[in-house]
């Protein structure tokens, strides 16, 4: 089965750019997620998907962030513009549907803002 | 406020000992708890889940405990090997789809 996949894999831009990210979940899962983890946390929850629409958003910054889920299947996940403190690694995890207690993670998008 | 706390410090141990990990947390009342493996450069990976009306879970080397008087889980691996080595991270589900991330610990396993 194939796992998590999202790209790029790295990423370095100046700030005020704006930069997008992809995440194609495993095949059948109905549940997205996109989470931020910024060195030596842990991952903190941006956006919450089920099928094509979003289950919870409240910490996604919404004046920058922006995803989409077309068709509930890819996603991705946009920021413009990009500021120092975005500077983080973009996981992306899929689980068969909400209540489903394991999720399964990408390799993540690490993230520089210069 | 609600919190999650790991040892923020790594845990160094010798080859063959038993690595044992805190999780501690206030004001949540989680459905459950699971504790996940992050490798530098990956993403988490599912380890073992265990739910509020279980005191202990295990898998091979892994045993969980869950005491939600303390409001603490520990994570132990024993026999602990150096591709043990990872960053450990445990997530409560607080109920409402949401689930929290802990810092993470950081295991050293020396030969």
């Amino acid at each position: 089965e194939a796992g998590v996949a999202q790209s790029p894999r790295y990423k370095i831009i100046e700030k005020r750019q704006s930069v997008a990210f992809w995440c194609n979940p495993i095949s059948g899962h109905a549940t997205l997620y996109w989470y931020q983890q910024i060195l030596g946390q842990g991952p903190k929850l941006l956006i919450q998907f089920q099928n094509n629409g979003v289950v919870d958003d409240s910490q996604l910054p919404k004046d920058r962030f922006s995803a989409e889920r077309l068709k509930g299947v890819d996603s991705t996940l946009k920021i413009q513009p990009a500021k120092l403190e975005d500077s983080a690694v973009y996981l992306c995890a899929s689980s068969l549907y909400s209540m489903e207690e394991t999720q399964y993670f990408g390799p993540g998008t690490r993230l520089l803002v210069l | 406020s609600q919190k999650i706390e790991q040892n923020s410090e790594a845990l160094n141990i010798q080859e063959g000992k038993t690595a044992t990990l805190t999780c501690n947390y206030t004001n949540y009342s989680p459905a459950y708890l699971q504790w996940y493996r992050q490798d530098p450069g990956r993403g988490p990976v599912f380890l073992l889940l265990i739910r509020e009306n279980e005191k202990e879970k295990r898998k091979e080397r892994l045993k969980v405990t869950f005491d939600t008087t303390l409001k603490q889980s520990l994570f132990h691996i024993t026999a602990s090997q150096p591709a043990d080595s990872a960053t450990y991270l445990c997530a409560l589900y607080t109920g409402g789809f949401k689930t929290i991330f802990g810092a993470g610990t950081r295991l050293f396993v020396k030969a």
